[in-house]
């Protein structure tokens, strides 16, 4: 089956900076790849997917890129803000369900 | 629109007790699934279902039973519970079409086995 694997695990930056979260996937047939946030006690929330016909996707501050021949994608935060710090979570699913990478600790310091 | 509803918010049991998580989506949504969050584990998939009247497998399946008699429900049970179910419970719905499809997430249950 899938397997994702998420580094780092946490990450800290400064206010301002960028940040960028790496994903590797396991499944040459997964074909979606999506990113989630999850703040402290709240639920998991999409901020970005990306379909593996396209190799990157941008949403004013974050973008995700992805590699089908390395199996890895990535998501990229520019101008990091306080409220960018959260615990964010990748995945990949191809006929299968979403199988989660363990997720990455970002924390914005100001 | 509520979106993804789950009841109850907080739970604690004692070992050996039974017990059902309910799960409600008002997005006619097809497919529901039942997670686990635990401390660096990430999340993990209990059981899922691609519409009324069926169910699947996922990743950690022992020990919970699931069923999805109506399409905007989706029910976890703990037959016993076993303190190793100590996690907090997401549950998720997805439109129609396939798997590939961006999940809601209700608000979590947290549940704890004493």
């Amino acid at each position: 089956g899938e397997n994702v694997e998420q580094h780092p695990s946490t990450l800290s930056v400064q206010e301002g900076d960028s940040a960028v979260i790496k994903c590797t996937y396991s499944d040459s047939a997964s074909n979606y790849f999506p990113w989630y946030k999850q703040e402290l006690g709240k639920r998991p929330q999409l901020i970005i997917d990306i379909r593996s016909n396209v190799g990157e996707k941008k949403d004013q501050r974050i973008a995700v890129t992805l590699n089908k021949t390395a199996k890895h994608f990535s998501l990229h935060i520019t101008e990091t803000q306080p409220e960018d710090s959260a615990v964010y979570f990748c995945a990949a699913s191809g006929n299968t369900p979403l199988v989660f990478g363990k997720g990455t600790r970002l924390s914005v310091i100001a | 629109n509520a979106g993804v509803t789950q009841t109850p918010k907080f739970r604690v049991l004692k070992t050996g007790q039974s017990m059902t998580l309910l799960c409600a989506q008002d997005m006619n949504h097809e497919y529901m699934y039942w997670y686990r969050q635990d401390p660096g584990m990430g999340l993990r998939l209990i059981h899922y279902s691609v519409g009324e009247g069926t169910t699947a497998k996922g990743e950690v399946p022992d020990g919970y039973n699931v069923s999805r008699l109506k399409k905007q429900n989706f029910l976890l049970g703990l037959e016993s519970a076993a303190p190793s179910q100590t996690s907090v419970y997401f549950c998720a719905s997805s439109a129609t079409g396939s798997l590939n499809q961006p999940q809601h997430f209700g608000d979590g249950t947290r549940l704890s086995i004493l």
